[in-house]
């Protein structure tokens, strides 16, 4: 059984590095294919790709975001963690992790999510 | 790389039938049939019902059923029922640069 579990901060000051960690079970990544992706979904507005990390320690990231975007796995503690600087009011939002079996596949187990809000 | 473009709402009667559009390009829809559909219900997690245009994870009814023609996708759900008021977004593989593209969503309201 495939479960996911985000955590980190509720609240961050504008300028602020973000950081969030998300702890799975269920699967390894150190499984050929697998991956770990980041979504975050702003109050009452769409889905957003943010960044993802494959087994293979390969990593891809939004390209609007790439620049502020850092993602990293530790297989030995079943973990991704995703940091984010200069943080500003828009990016609050959301923030799942999610699964997806290989490259181009769906994001087939998603965490619960963790509201961040960016205020002063 | 763009979002995908939903209508924002759609609706149905009970046991009815409603189709969502997703339009997108020929960079990501046109070009991949890895395109996927995820239900989100009011203060939940998406969940998966549709991968690779028209598959069905285990345990979603096949009252969900995708395609796709061109640039656009489209989820048909059949026999509507109450707890398929939700919103639903559509997802695609747009190359290994952007490998999930998702669209700006649609609610979905049983009458």
């Amino acid at each position: 059984q495939i479960t996911l579990k985000e955590s980190g901060p509720t609240l961050v000051q504008p300028t602020q590095t973000l950081t969030l960690t998300c702890t799975f079970s269920g699967f390894s990544l150190t499984s050929s294919g697998v991956g770990v992706g980041w979504i975050r979904q702003p109050p009452g507005e769409a889905l957003e790709w943010v960044a993802l990390i494959y087994w293979h320690d390969k990593e891809h990231y939004n390209p609007s975001l790439k620049s502020r975007l850092t993602i990293t796995k530790d297989t030995s503690k079943n973990q991704v963690v995703l940091t984010m600087t200069n943080m500003s009011p828009v990016d609050t939002a959301t923030y799942y992790c999610a699964h997806t079996p290989g490259i181009a596949e769906p994001l087939d187990f998603w965490g619960q999510g963790t509201l961040v809000t960016v205020s002063s | 790389q763009s979002a995908l473009t939903q209508p924002p709402s759609a609706s149905g009667s009970p046991g009815q039938s409603v189709t969502i559009s997703c339009t997108g390009t020929s960079s990501d829809i046109g070009v991949f049939n890895y395109v996927s559909w995820y239900q989100q219900h009011p203060g939940k997690a998406p969940k998966l019902i549709i991968y690779e245009v028209n598959e069905r994870p285990s345990g979603v009814p096949d009252r969900f059923s995708g395609s796709k023609s061109g640039n656009t996708a489209s989820l048909t759900v059949s026999g509507l029922q109450a707890d398929d008021e939700a919103d639903y977004y559509c997802s695609s593989y747009a190359g290994k640069n952007s490998p999930y593209v998702f669209g700006t969503g649609t609610k979905v309201t049983v009458l």
